[in-house]
């Protein structure tokens, strides 16, 4: 499809387990970010990368967080020794450009439950 | 941190009446986005303003922005069942990306 693509679309994982959840952007788009989504909430910025640089970690809320983009194409957000409170949807955008604050272009999230 | 703050929190209507939410934030913006969110999906990009823009137009809806009052709104006209969502404000600032408020829940009654 011409659209973000995010897998698994649902994760249930015991606490203290790691996690890997991977985000297939929309081919050539510079820019990749990934966002956290409580329930009834707005996305919170996680960390942002412009091809494969991370720019921008300052939402990523503890070490156990840990994302990567190698290739500048496909990203993963890896989440180590989870707990409850990691529980949430985790959405990915791309953006065809390396200009900050134009339009995203969002996948459908990864819901992660932690048990 | 979120930096948007949608007014109100839920609103509920009959189709083919209008629509409107809000949009308060703290500090100086380059510019502002709103979107789309349909349960269980991802956000969707509607309409982007800029700051030295007042209004913008786009089908059936109407975005206005004014800064000295660190404000947007978001009309949505003759609306339908199918604008059934949850609507966020994005602001876009100099040096970070953008940070998204907690969304405005609209429902349409058919």
């Amino acid at each position: 499809g011409a659209g973000v693509s995010q897998s698994p679309r649902y994760k249930v994982a015991k606490r203290g387990q790691d996690v890997a959840l991977r985000c297939d952007p929309i081919s050539g788009h510079v820019s990749l970010f990934w966002y956290q989504q409580a329930l009834g909430q707005g996305p919170e910025f996680l960390t942002y990368f412009q091809n494969e640089a991370q720019l921008d970690k300052s939402g990523l809320p503890s070490d156990r967080f840990f994302a990567e983009r190698p290739e500048g194409s496909v990203s993963t957000l890896k989440i180590q020794r989870t707990q409850q409170e990691d529980s949430a949807v985790y959405l990915c955008a791309s953006s065809s450009t390396g200009v900050l604050n134009q339009p995203q272009h969002f996948g459908d999230g990864t819901r992660l439950s932690i048990l | 941190s979120q930096q948007g703050e949608e007014d109100p929190q839920a609103l509920s209507i009959q189709e083919g009446e209008n629509a409107t939410m809000n949009c308060s934030y703290k500090t100086s913006i380059n510019n502002l986005q709103w979107y789309r969110q349909n349960s269980g999906r991802g956000l969707v990009h509607l309409i982007l303003i800029r700051s030295n823009e007042r209004e913008k137009h786009s089908g059936r809806l109407r975005v206005t922005l004014d800064t000295s009052k660190k404000s947007s709104s978001l009309l949505i006209t003759a609306s339908r069942a199918a604008d059934t969502a949850s609507y966020f404000c994005a602001t876009g600032h100099v040096n970070n990306d953008m940070r998204f408020g907690a969304g405005t829940r609209l429902t349409v009654k058919p």
